[in-house]
């Protein structure tokens, strides 16, 4: 079946715009995550969606940043007045874990990433 | 910061050695998760491992986890070329949700 679906795949900005980074999670899959990978990096998180749960947004490095998830399924992850910091691989990620609170042990799909360039 | 640290950074080994990265973390944990990321795109899970489990088995993987020491290692036996990647550990806890975070991951590279 399909996996988890990124766009772009790349994205070249410039320096004060916006931006608007897509995920569409595998069909079925409540969980959904981005995360931000620097090169030669770790993953950095950045917020969670849970089924209809108030979202983590714990990560988020600035309120420049926000992500929203329409229906339960696609996330759109929107950097505005982008800086050259914010260069870096967006990964999403969604599971198949269910409500809060149940021991669930589903691993994440990845999908392949928006790699961001701020010039 | 995040929960999960790798060690080593960077591991060189040759074909068919075997090949062991440790992780630790801070706080308890419902799971622990391994994965594999190979040119910096996506993840690729390799092996989940659950609190009351000590040691798991997927083919060539093999991965402990101590729970009293916070810490799990992922050990790949007669490794190959191929199996050239940047390997991650990953911890999920409950917190109302199953938020995962990742260590900071080992690049390892089999000489061929």
């Amino acid at each position: 079946g399909a996996g988890v679906s990124q766009s772009p795949s790349n994205k070249v900005t410039e320096k004060g715009k916006d931006v608007e980074l897509r995920c569409d999670p595998i069909s079925g899959h409540t969980a959904l995550y981005w995360y931000r990978q620097s090169l030669g990096q770790g993953l950095e998180f950045l917020i969670y969606f849970q089924g209809n749960s108030a979202p983590d947004k714990s990560g988020l490095p600035s309120d420049r940043f926000s992500a929203e998830r329409t229906g339960g399924s696609v996330s759109t992850l929107t950097i505005q007045r982008t800086q050259q910091e914010d260069s870096a691989v967006y990964l999403c990620a969604s599971s198949a874990r269910s409500r809060q609170g149940l021991n669930d042990n589903s691993p994440l799909h990845f999908g392949n990433g928006t790699r961001l360039t701020v010039t | 910061s995040q929960q999960g640290e790798e060690d080593p950074q960077a591991l060189s080994i040759q074909e068919g050695e075997n090949a062991t990265m440790n992780c630790s973390y801070k706080t308890s944990i419902n799971n622990l998760q391994w994965y594999r990321q190979n040119s910096g795109r996506g993840l690729v899970h390799l092996i989940l491992i659950r609190s009351n489990e000590r040691e798991k088995h997927s083919g060539r993987l093999r991965v402990t986890l101590d729970t009293s020491k916070k810490s799990s290692s992922l050990l790949i036996t007669a490794s190959r070329a191929a199996d050239t990647a940047s390997y991650f550990c990953a911890t999920a806890r409950n917190t109302g949700g199953f938020k995962t975070i990742f260590g900071a991951g080992t690049r390892l590279f089999v000489k061929a």
